[in-house]
């Protein structure tokens, strides 16, 4: 039962450029994580927003969440080639008694 | 060093035989996780524990085995595997105190098993 779906499935930018990444959910969630996964390598967290925020900033990160869209953004800022990766979108929907539900992810290319 | 720990990173064997993956980690988190990836499917839930001796089943637990004996341990165990049990599979873990709950917590993935059945 896929609860987030990002779009798009896949994006390849230039070094330097932005990369934005959504995420559509179906039922109420306490809150929205985000988490990158390098090739051959496990999920790492990168930030976690709850319902009650609408926005969130780390670093080059910048997340929204829209609770009336049920949706979520993750923007890296002046992207780098380091920053090639798959992005995964978790929610912990109503029902889930607080376990995450994956979408399938974007893959990132960043290219020098 | 702190952190979560699979074993092993690679796997072969062949179908009807049993399997144990182990997790190890060292933070005494309260929750961990087992997750199966699959082109297509992404990350599927297996089995959960939210402390020692309490595990119960996520979204596909068919043909899974799981315990927790000790807080920093959580195998899991094929015990008569499939082809269709071919995967990536990940361990992970959450949360310090079982009282804080599950929610708004991150969770610390291992670097997975990449199990082959033949």
């Amino acid at each position: 039962s896929q609860q987030g779906e990002e779009d798009p499935q896949a994006l390849s930018i230039q070094e330097g450029e932005n990369a934005t990444m959504n995420c559509s959910y179906k039922t109420s969630i306490n809150n929205l994580q985000w988490y990158r996964q390098n090739s051959g390598r496990g999920l790492v967290h990168l930030i976690l927003i709850r319902s009650n925020e609408r926005e969130k900033h780390s670093g080059r990160l910048r997340v929204t969440l829209d609770t009336s869209k049920k949706s979520s953004s993750l923007l890296i800022t002046a992207s780098r080639a380091a920053d090639t990766a798959s992005y995964f979108c978790a929610t912990d929907a109503s029902g889930s008694q607080g376990n995450l539900i994956f979408g399938k992810g974007t893959k990132l290319s960043v290219k020098p | 060093d702190a952190g979560i720990t699979q074993s092993p990173r690679y796997k072969i064997t062949e179908t009807g035989r049993q399997v144990t993956l182990m997790c190890h980690q060292t933070w005494s988190h309260s929750y961990m996780f087992w997750y199966r990836q699959d082109l297509g499917h992404g990350l599927r839930l297996i089995y959960y524990s939210a402390a020692a001796d309490i595990t119960d089943k996520g979204e596909v637990p068919d043909g899974y085995v799981v315990s927790r004996s000790k807080t920093e341990n959580f195998p899991l165990t094929l015990e008569s595997a499939t082809r269709s049990q071919t995967s990536v599979y990940f361990c992970a873990s959450s949360g310090e105190e079982l009282r804080v709950g599950l929610y708004n917590q991150p969770q610390h993935f291992g670097d997975g098993t990449r199990l082959s059945i033949l």
